[in-house]
């Protein structure tokens, strides 16, 4: 298993261009979400998905968008790259496993940089 | 409402000797989880311990455990013998209703362990 793969590893963007982060994960997992953290800060919910087809706003959604048409991939588009945009950016996915433990799994992390 | 507070932004300890971070949390769903993860300056997030708010015991993996008060709302991480591997970000995290809110967590703001030789 890949596990949670993310692409790119690093990006810089000119402000106001548009661009899709790349979040896949080869667990059959059905819950997915994308975090963004800021430098000194813990990790605050952009999106989730609880499955294909379905998804919802997290804590700072403006400026972003997701879509869920499969198990396996969740990216997440900014449509027009701000400053305020510039952090690193985490995905990961999780399952309920019918028992007490449960496991969140983490991407390697997206840095982005908007200029 | 803050819902994680992690009141140290620091901590330093010897090496081989145990440590406990706090994390205190807010919540009024009966139905929780409360995680922790290491983050080293790697950047990537490691899970470390995962404790239910109905789990009668504290949770434990290896060397780490985790100090269960429910009545207090505290979750607090405790390493023992510590390593100097284990020098870097500790989140608290904390997970309310996973089957409406497809299992998305809420971060305190982290304590930064520093491990001395």
């Amino acid at each position: 298993n890949a596990g949670v793969t993310q692409t790119p590893k690093f990006q810089v963007l000119k402000t106001g261009q548009s661009m899709t982060l790349q979040c896949a994960q080869d667990m059959n997992h059905e819950y997915m979400s994308w975090y963004r953290q800021d430098p000194g800060m813990g990790l605050r919910l952009i999106h989730y998905s609880v499955g294909a087809g379905i998804t919802d706003q997290g804590e700072v959604p403006n400026g972003y968008n997701v879509s869920r048409s499969t198990t396996e991939d969740f990216p997440l588009r900014l449509l027009s790259a701000a400053p305020s945009q510039t952090s690193v950016y985490f995905c990961a996915s999780s399952y309920w496993s019918g028992t007490t433990q449960e496991t969140q799994y983490f991407g390697p992390g997206t840095r982005l940089l908007v200029l | 409402a803050q819902k994680i507070t992690q009141t140290q932004p620091g901590m330093f300890v010897q090496e081989k000797e145990a440590v406990t971070l706090d994390c205190t949390y807010d919540t009024s769903d009966p139905s929780y989880g409360l995680f922790w993860y290491k983050q080293p300056s790697s950047g990537e997030m490691i899970f470390l311990i995962y404790q239910g708010s109905y789990d009668q015991q504290n949770a434990t993996e290896g060397r780490y455990s985790l100090n269960f008060q429910k009545a207090r709302k505290s979750a607090n991480l405790v390493i023992s013998a510590s390593q100097l591997g284990d020098s870097a970000m500790y989140f608290c995290a904390m997970r309310e209703a996973f089957y409406n809110q497809g299992g998305k967590l809420i971060f305190g703001q982290g304590t930064e362990l520093s491990v001395k030789p």
